[in-house]
């Protein structure tokens, strides 16, 4: 079971980047899926969530410039990232959220597999 | 919105002695179901993080007994029984009950 993200790097502000996620061992689709972020020798940042069901969820410094996908074909999930910014200049992990049953309608997702990250710089 | 605050920042530990995290939420993080919605992680240095703890005070698969966890509501407490040397790292909380934020992270080091 493992996740490689990739699709990092160096772009001016104002500028866009598609990050992969490809996953091993399991189905992308079949579970959710979170990118998280970390400004180096920072904290974590969480960034967007995909749900099996296809519901997407994102912070609100992301959100409108952002968008989480996947592609079952690939078995891959991709951040497209839209209008940068200097701040958003961080390691980008993904993570697979795996879902604990606590009762017939309550569910809990925790995120036990993660990518070793791609590193995006926007400067000019 | 939820504030997640940690203590200490840093937490300098003698191998096989103890160690406690400490973890509060501005926000009560127990959910109606019962269960608090609070993870652990811990990022080993050039590492990725990893799941120590999920919904409060439960063991990932393949983490040692000597992590546990206890705590509700607000107060969440991280635990080491006997610090090892491989535990170095920064150990961060998170709450899932609304999107997920993490702590400022508490750095465990070895004396």
């Amino acid at each position: 079971v493992q996740l490689v993200e990739s699709g990092g790097g160096l772009v001016q502000p104002g500028g866009s980047l598609r990050l992969s996620c490809v996953a091993s061992g399991f189905t992308v689709t079949s579970n959710q899926m979170t990118w998280a972020r970390q400004v180096p020798g920072k904290g974590l940042e969480w960034v967007s969530l995909l749900y099996t069901g296809g519901d997407r969820f994102y912070a609100d410094s992301v959100k409108g410039r952002f968008t989480v996908s996947s592609d079952p074909s690939k078995n891959t999930m991709f951040l497209q990232m839209e209008s940068l910014r200097p701040e958003d200049t961080a390691i980008y992990y993904c993570a697979r959220g795996t879902e604990y049953r606590i009762s017939w309608r309550d569910y809990y997702y925790y995120m036990d597999v993660w990518g070793k990250g791609t590193t995006v710089v926007v400067s000019s | 919105d939820i504030v997640m605050t940690q203590s200490p920042v840093s937490l300098p530990v003698t191998p096989g002695e103890p160690a406690s995290l400490s973890c509060r939420s501005s926000q009560s993080l127990l959910h109606s179901n019962g269960y608090n919605y609070l993870d652990w992680y811990v990022q080993k240095p050039g590492q990725s993080p990893q799941l120590l703890i999920y919904l409060g005070s439960n063991r990932a698969s393949g983490v040692p007994d000597r992590f546990s966890a206890s705590g509700s509501g607000t107060e969440f407490t991280l635990k080491i029984s006997r610090v090892e040397a491989e535990d170095v790292g920064v150990y961060y909380c998170m709450q899932a009950l609304e999107a997920p934020l993490f702590g400022q992270g508490t750095r465990l080091e070895i004396k």
